[in-house]
């Protein structure tokens, strides 16, 4: 059965800086994987999609790898800021209508 | 306008009562979903129907009961609630199943048993 993991539990960075969040999962049979944020009190949005046959994807200042071999996934924020305080969950997909088996999360503060 | 709606946000209710939960998506989306997330914010799929059909059923109780009237709709029943389903319940959708779409998520409901 299919088990994702995040590291690190929570991060407070200062403004300005490059980060990296970390996933990983122990059945590489995945279709696609991905990144979702989630502010308090609201619900889950979409940032990145990676297909299993895709090494990475970006958009904006974020830009998530997949490496299916070792079971990883990273997230990648450029220049944070403030407005990235959330919390970030990664979802592996084992395809069909299966739906997603989610990390705990990231709960990230970038301090102003 | 909301891809993916679900009524109401927020829900006090009593043990032992019985509650519904509404979920509606525009987006024409074949699969549905319901996710609950704990107190500890730990999200785990409990159901999924494609086209109406259930497909899956993940270890919940049979007091939560899915109903899928049309593709673009799948209620939540939950009969004789217990304390230990507060919890935000978190409707989804997507295209033909997760395989290579992305899902959408509602805003959650939050479900408080006193």
């Amino acid at each position: 059965k299919q088990e994702v993991t995040q590291i690190p539990a929570a991060l407070s960075v200062p403004e300005g800086e490059n980060l990296v969040l970390n996933c990983s999962f122990t059945d590489s049979a995945i279709y696609n994987l991905q990144w979702f944020r989630q502010d308090p009190g609201k619900g889950l949005t979409s940032l990145l999609l990676i297909q299993s046959s895709q090494r990475e994807q970006t958009s904006g200042r974020l830009n998530a790898s997949l490496d299916k071999s070792s079971g990883r996934s990273t997230l990648y924020i450029a220049a944070s800021q403030p407005g990235d305080s959330a919390t970030y969950l990664c979802a592996a997909s084992g395809g069909g209508a299966d739906g997603l088996t989610f990390g705990k999360g990231t709960h990230l503060i970038i301090q102003p | 306008d909301t891809a993916v709606s679900q009524t109401p946000k927020y829900l006090v209710t009593q043990m032992g009562n019985d509650k519904s939960i509404k979920c509606e998506q525009n987006l024409g989306h074949d699969t549905m979903y319901w996710y609950k997330q704990d107190s500890k914010k730990f999200l785990k799929i409990m159901f999924s129907y494609n086209n109406k059909e259930l497909i899956i059923n993940e270890t919940v109780p049979n007091r939560f009961s899915p109903k899928s009237p049309d593709k673009a709709h799948l209620n939540l029943h939950i009969n004789s609630l217990e304390l230990g389903d507060s919890a935000v319940y978190f409707c989804a959708s997507s295209q033909r199943g997760i395989s290579g779409n992305t899902i959408y998520f509602g805003e959650g409901s939050w479900l408080t048993v006193v």
